[in-house]
This record gives C-alpha cells, structure tokens and sequence, in this order.
C-alpha cells in the first residue's frame, strides 16, 4: 500500500524557516517523481514544487522561487521542503504528492501538515 | 502565467448528473487531471489525462476536454459525492491548479 507521511510542520515566525519531510513508502521511491503542494486555510490548492526521480530537475512557483528548496533522499525514501524567509503569507498545510501517470499528476497525497507564521 | 476558471459552485440533485466546467486557453490541447477533496481530508486524483479513471474511482466518474474547455462529470450523484473538486494541468514546467468548485448533492 502507497503511504505518504509529511511531518515538520510548526509554529514559526515571519524571517524564520522550517524543513518539512516526507515518509514514503509501498512503491519504488527512486523511480517517480514528487511535488509539494499547499493548501492555506479555506483557500484552493496551490502547487509550489516538483522534483524529478534522480533529484536533478526541480521546478518552483514564483510565489515560492528562491526562498523554498525541495530535495529527495532516494536511499532514505523521503522528500524534504526547506522553507526560508518565511511570511504570514506561506500559512498553510503542506502536501507531499506522488507524481503519477507520467509524472505530472499528483496520484497519492501526504496527509499534510500546518505550517503557521505567525509572530 | 496560465489561468483556469471554474465555477464557484455546482449544485446537483441526488441521482441525477452533475457536470464541473474548467476553462482555459487552449486547455484542449493539454492533459487535464480532476482531484476530489473533502472537509479536513488530503485531495484524491478522480480523473487524470482527461478522461481516465485511477484504480477504485467509480465509473460514474468521467471527464473530457476539448477546445478551452475541459468537464468533469458525475453520473448518478451520490451524497457521498459532496466535495470540493479541483482541475489541473501543467504549463510551462509549472502545475497550475483552478480554484475550485463545491458540489452539493441536494
């Protein structure tokens, strides 16, 4: 059975940052891809991060670029989300995501975890 | 940076079919992907390029795309099937997701 566990998720102040993981097992982790994917409270869903199988090729959303980095641990079956410069703005739960089918749709989803900003 | 629209809200009687709308340029000539989402609960993918379905998602659930437009549809309307459904799609090495829409199964 796929699972996904995201942990790391607080209580931080605007400035700081927070590292989030996420746990996968049930499949072959080193073989697909993986994304980050946030929710703010009552709001939409907002895609913020991909990365490739091997770790080499990752994509951010503007709203995130240069202050959010996305890595993988293939040996360790987890994927990580180092959030810097964090801003109220950035308040959310924070979603692991499979990406399936291809590698651009996300087939199996974290359970997330709050990520609150706030002085 | 590429946009989708959907419908705030979506209202269906129990039984009957209900149909969720995702428009955008030229979305027909990308592969569109549906998730469902519950109170309190992580997104489920319902649809995925398009028009098919993941292992354990009923047939009742069906998509299509064309044109600017791409449609999720829902046969047989389920009070189970009370949700926020989203669309999806990839542009520009960029996952854009549409803002939502709440279906109510009245």
């Amino acid at each position: 059975e796929v699972q996904l566990v995201d942990s790391g998720g607080g209580l931080v102040q605007p400035g700081g940052s927070l590292r989030l993981s996420c746990a996968a097992s049930g499949f072959t982790f080193s073989t697909l891809a993986m994304n980050w994917v946030r929710q703010a409270p009552g709001k939409g869903l907002e895609w913020i991060s991909y990365i490739s199988s091997s770790g080499i090729t990752k994509y951010y959303a503007d709203s995130v670029k240069g202050r959010f980095s996305i890595s993988r641990d293939n040996a360790k079956n987890s994927l990580y989300l180092q959030m810097n410069s964090l801003r109220a703005e950035d308040t959310a739960v924070y979603y692991c995501a499979r990406g399936g089918y291809g590698g651009y749709t996300f087939d199996y989803w974290g359970q997330g975890t709050l990520v609150t900003v706030s002085s | 940076s590429y946009e989708l629209t959907q419908p705030l809200s979506v209202s269906v009687a129990l039984g009957q079919t209900a149909r969720i709308t995702c428009g955008g340029d030229n979305i027909g000539s990308k592969n569109v992907h549906w998730y469902q989402q519950k109170p309190g609960q992580a997104p489920v993918l319902v649809i995925y390029r398009d028009n098919n379905r993941p292992s354990g998602i009923p047939e009742r659930f069906s998509g299509s795309n064309s044109g600017n437009t791409a449609t999720l549809t829902i046969s047989r309307a389920q009070a189970g099937d009370e949700a926020d459904y989203y669309c999806q799609v990839w542009d520009s090495s960029t996952g854009v997701f549409g803002g939502g829409t709440k279906l109510t199964v009245l």
